[in-house]
């Protein structure tokens, strides 16, 4: 079975600093990964994902991803955040090839101070 | 419509009563999922329709849970003689289809309170 580990429940920083989250997941086969945001009130919306091919991915408002096989990661990082970025942000995994169901990772709460 | 369209918004009910929420995913897609997210839990996969079929129905956390979808659209997930702990957010997402890896899109969710 496939699980996802966010090691960060909670993450505070001053606006422009730099943001990395960390996402494991645990799969025998191959993964899509995925990272989601939610903004306080609104839905889940996608930020970035992976199938194949370079594993720098490059998402919507400067952020991006990194899959690293070897480590099974798949962190998440933003250069300089901003106070916008408050949310909570999901990592999730699907079996490549095998159907869409995600296993979602816990969740990171990240507050960015104005 | 736009997006997808969950109902009711909030929904707080007596413990023992049946509960029936109501998922419109965007139209022509084929696949939709329903996801619970409760506090200190994170989001629980808990079915996926691929059109009017269900195959795995193993992530509902119990026989009080049910879901179904009709012409290939609505669905809905029904909660019978609820409990405390089935209070949460539930989820609903589309996509295309369930075999190509197209992105979810999810709904804002249905926040249900067990009294």
């Amino acid at each position: 079975a496939q699980s996802v580990s966010q090691h960060n429940h909670h993450v505070i920083l001053s606006e422009a600093a730099s943001l990395e989250l960390g996402c494991n997941y645990s799969y025998g086969g191959t993964v899509n990964l995925f990272w989601y945001v939610q903004y306080p009130g609104q839905h889940l919306q996608l930020l970035l994902k992976y199938f194949s091919g370079d594993p720098l991915v490059k998402g919507i408002k400067g952020f991006e991803a990194e899959f690293i096989k070897s480590k099974f990661s798949f962190n998440l990082r933003k250069p300089s955040v901003q106070w916008s970025d408050t949310a909570e942000y999901f990592c999730a995994v699907n079996s490549h090839n095998a159907g869409n169901m995600l296993t979602f990772g816990g969740g990171t709460r990240l507050m960015v101070k104005p | 419509g736009a997006g997808v369209s969950q109902s009711p918004s909030n929904k707080v009910t007596e413990k023992g009563k049946d509960v029936e929420l109501r998922c419109d995913p965007i139209s022509g897609h084929t696949a939709l999922y329903w996801y619970r997210q409760s506090l200190g839990q994170g989001l629980e996969f808990l079915i996926y329709f691929q059109g009017n079929s269900a195959p795995d129905k193993s992530g509902l956390p119990s026989d009080r849970f049910s879901a179904e979808r009709t012409g290939g659209s609505v669905s809905t997930l029904t909660i019978q003689r609820t409990q405390q702990e089935d209070s949460a957010v539930y989820l609903c997402a589309s996509s295309r289809d369930y075999y190509s890896n197209q992105p979810q899109h999810f709904g804002d969710g249905t926040r249900l309170s067990i009294l």
